[in-house]
């Protein structure tokens, strides 16, 4: 099975600005998550989504939304950029059952760069 | 919110074991310990969970006391592979919680 994908691998924005990511799950796979990882604050969650619904919500601003499509692909959005918006991008996904069994599959991330 | 405590950092020789310990004293009843680690600027890459049993597979054994209350990775032959930052992560239902991790470093 193919893994989890992360498109694109890096990205340079200037602030401001909005930006889209994308993810692809493995294939089966119904749950996509997102975490943001800093130097400072390690990995942070983000948002979780199962089935096109937004089923869990870290604490984090307006700013950062994302969905997910009939077939699992995840994308997610920050909008009006700041330059603390610069991290690594990880999308992760699992199976999606409501087990609490199930580990997460990690993607390779997105570089975004707020300048 | 932090649920778990772990050494910032930790060395061990290669070709020796590796125990990398755990603090997650406030773990509820249904919540599982799992144990994930990340090679530098990779995605986290999935070690080994487990409820209340010691688990065993390919990649490393997981050591859970009976209170629940801490836990320990083993590595049992450690490579110059391993250097990483590990993550032990408890989790119900929801988001997982990574903490600070332990950077793990295997000396030649």
């Amino acid at each position: 099975k193919a893994g989890v994908t992360q498109t694109p691998r890096y990205l340079i924005k200037t602030r401001g600005q909005q930006v889209t990511l994308s993810c692809s799950p493995i294939s089966g796979h119904r749950s996509v998550s997102w975490y943001q990882q800093t130097p400072g604050q390690g990995l942070q969650f983000l948002f979780e989504y199962f089935s096109e619904t937004q089923r869990n919500k870290g604490n984090f601003p307006g700013r950062f939304s994302g969905r997910q499509f009939s077939n699992s692909r995840s994308e997610m959005n920050v909008s009006t950029l700041e330059l603390g918006d610069s991290a690594l991008y990880l999308c992760a996904s699992s199976p999606g059952t409501a087990s609490i069994r199930n580990e997460q599959f990690f993607g390779p991330g997105t570089r975004l760069t707020v300048l | 919110d932090a649920k778990t405590t772990q050494p910032t950092s930790m060395d061990c020789a290669e070709g020796r074991a590796a125990n990398l310990p755990c603090n997650h004293s406030t773990i509820s009843g249904n919540e599982y310990v799992y144990w994930y680690r990340q090679i530098h600027s990779q995605g986290p890459q999935y070690i080994i969970h487990g409820l209340k049993n010691n688990e065993t597979n390919e990649m490393a054994s997981l050591i859970i006391t009976e209170d629940r209350k801490s836990s320990t990775l083993i590595l049992p032959h450690a490579t110059l592979r391993d250097t990483a930052v590990y993550y032990c992560i408890v989790r119900a239902l929801g988001q997982f919680y990574f903490g600070t991790g332990t950077s793990l470093t295997v000396i030649p």
